[in-house]
């Protein structure tokens, strides 16, 4: 069974522009959420969406905005980018995460995102 | 704040012998808990977890202990092997959650 996948692999943007990331999530997984990682914060949550449906959301600006598709498919975008946003951003995939559970996460390998 | 933490950055360990990472957290409704590892440029790897109904779970080398009243649990890694060396994250997350709260990650390097 093919992983988690993103698209692109390493992004390079100016500040001021926006930017959308892609995931692919495991064949069978409903639930997908997004996590940036830097150095100085570790990994830090986005948001969750299940079904189409944004079930959780971190503490982060409204730059920040994702939505997931019928197939389960999901995307990210972030406007007005900023230096600070230069990240890692890994998309997760799991099974179910129903029933108020969110069950393993598997990672996509991660978007390289570089803001100059 | 910082929910989950991992109070060592670092773990230097000799082929062979024993790895001992440890992860405390301050969240009393988390009930099931992970552990990741993590190369350069990739995404984090999942390894074993364990539900707050267990104490101790097993997979292969790797053995995940909790300890509830002390909010604290640990991975075991016997024997370490040098394709061990990476940055092992832990994380948990809770009922209603729908996401995982992870530590700052402990870098293992495993010496040949």
């Amino acid at each position: 069974k093919a992983g988690v996948t993103q698209t692109p692999r390493y992004l390079i943007k100016t500040r001021g522009q926006q930017v959308t990331l892609s995931c692919s999530p495991i064949s069978g997984h409903r639930s997908v959420s997004w996590y940036q990682q830097t150095p100085g914060q570790g990994l830090q949550f986005l948001f969750e969406y299940f079904s189409e449906t944004q079930r959780n959301k971190g503490n982060f600006p409204g730059r920040f905005s994702g939505r997931q598709f019928s197939n389960s498919r999901s995307e990210m975008n972030v406007s007005t980018l900023e230096l600070g946003d230069s990240a890692l951003y890994l998309c997760a995939s799991s099974v179910r995460g129903g029933q108020g559970r969110l069950e393993t996460q598997y990672f996509g390998p991660g978007t390289r995102l570089l803001v100059l | 704040d910082q929910q989950v933490k991992q109070n060592s950055p670092s773990l230097s360990v000799q082929e062979g012998r024993i790895s001992i990472l440890n992860c405390d957290y301050t969240n009393s409704m988390f009930d099931y808990f992970l552990w990741y590892k993590k190369y350069p440029a990739e995404g984090p790897t999942f390894l074993i977890s364990i539900s707050s109904i267990k104490d101790k779970n097993e997979d292969g080398r790797f053995t995940v202990f909790l300890n509830k009243s002390a909010k604290h649990l640990s991975l075991h890694i016997v024997p370490s092997q040098p394709g061990d060396s990476a940055v092992y994250f832990c994380a948990a997350s809770g009922p209603n959650d729908y996401k995982l709260s992870f530590g700052a990650g402990t870098t293992v390097t495993v010496r040949a």
